[in-house]
């Protein structure tokens, strides 16, 4: 089975903090995604990776950055915190066909 | 631009009844794929079934089968046999050929299925 970790379940940042949040794959998949999950706005795509050092900007990458330096790893940094950045942060991989993507359990992420 | 439509923010449905999740998209491109995802109450997106825009016949995986009408632009997702561990949001999803594997989502529906 595809196995998607996040670092974290539950984070509690101070705005202004530089946050990193962790996404490890097991399948060998090409491509890699983080998106945020708010309420009635469903799930929003921030970036994404289809190759080790390769990134592009999703539908909201303001105030995010990421870095993907092995195949298995899609960090997503938030370089100063804010209190509109607390949202569910979900991780998700795929391979590059059938397209499916397999997603992390989330991070629920509090800026106070 | 792709865009994904869920006009349902919430349904119910009673145990064994089955359910019709709506699910409208746009786009012009003619080669794309249609997803649906459960998210249940732990957080964890799980896959549900998937059509392509090119697949002659609907979806179906298990109690799952997708009511695919290309010329209205609709997949909407049929539960047959509702059970209490469907509750969860439903979130439908799609990937056009030029998009290099990003999906697109809906708002999503939350069901509740009840006794």
């Amino acid at each position: 089975d595809v196995k998607v970790t996040q670092s974290s379940r539950y984070l509690v940042k101070r705005t202004g903090e530089k946050v990193f949040l962790e996404c490890v794959q097991d399948m060998d998949h090409e491509n890699m995604f983080w998106y945020r999950q708010d309420p009635g706005l469903g799930l929003r795509l921030i970036y994404f990776s289809y190759d080790v050092k390769m990134k592009e900007k999703g539908d909201i990458p303001e105030g995010y950055s990421v870095s993907r330096e092995k195949k298995e790893r899609f960090s997503l940094i938030l370089e100063s915190a804010s209190t509109n950045q607390t949202s569910m942060y979900l991780c998700a991989s795929s391979p590059e066909k059938p397209w499916e993507q397999y997603f992390g359990p989330g991070t629920r992420l509090t800026v106070t | 631009a792709q865009k994904i439509t869920q006009t349902q923010p919430g349904m119910f449905v009673q145990e064994k009844e089955a359910v019709t999740l709506d699910c409208t998209y746009d786009t012009s491109d003619p080669s794309y794929g249609l997803f649906w995802y459960k998210q249940p109450s732990s957080g964890e997106m799980i896959f549900l079934i998937y059509q392509g825009s090119y697949d002659q016949q609907n979806a179906t995986e298990g109690r799952y089968s997708l009511n695919f009408q290309k010329a209205r632009k609709s997949a909407n997702l049929v539960i047959s046999a509702s059970q209490l561990r469907d509750s969860a949001m439903y979130f439908c999803a799609m990937r056009t050929a030029g998009t290099a594997s990003k999906l697109t989502f809906g708002t999503g529906t939350r069901l509740q299925v009840t006794l």
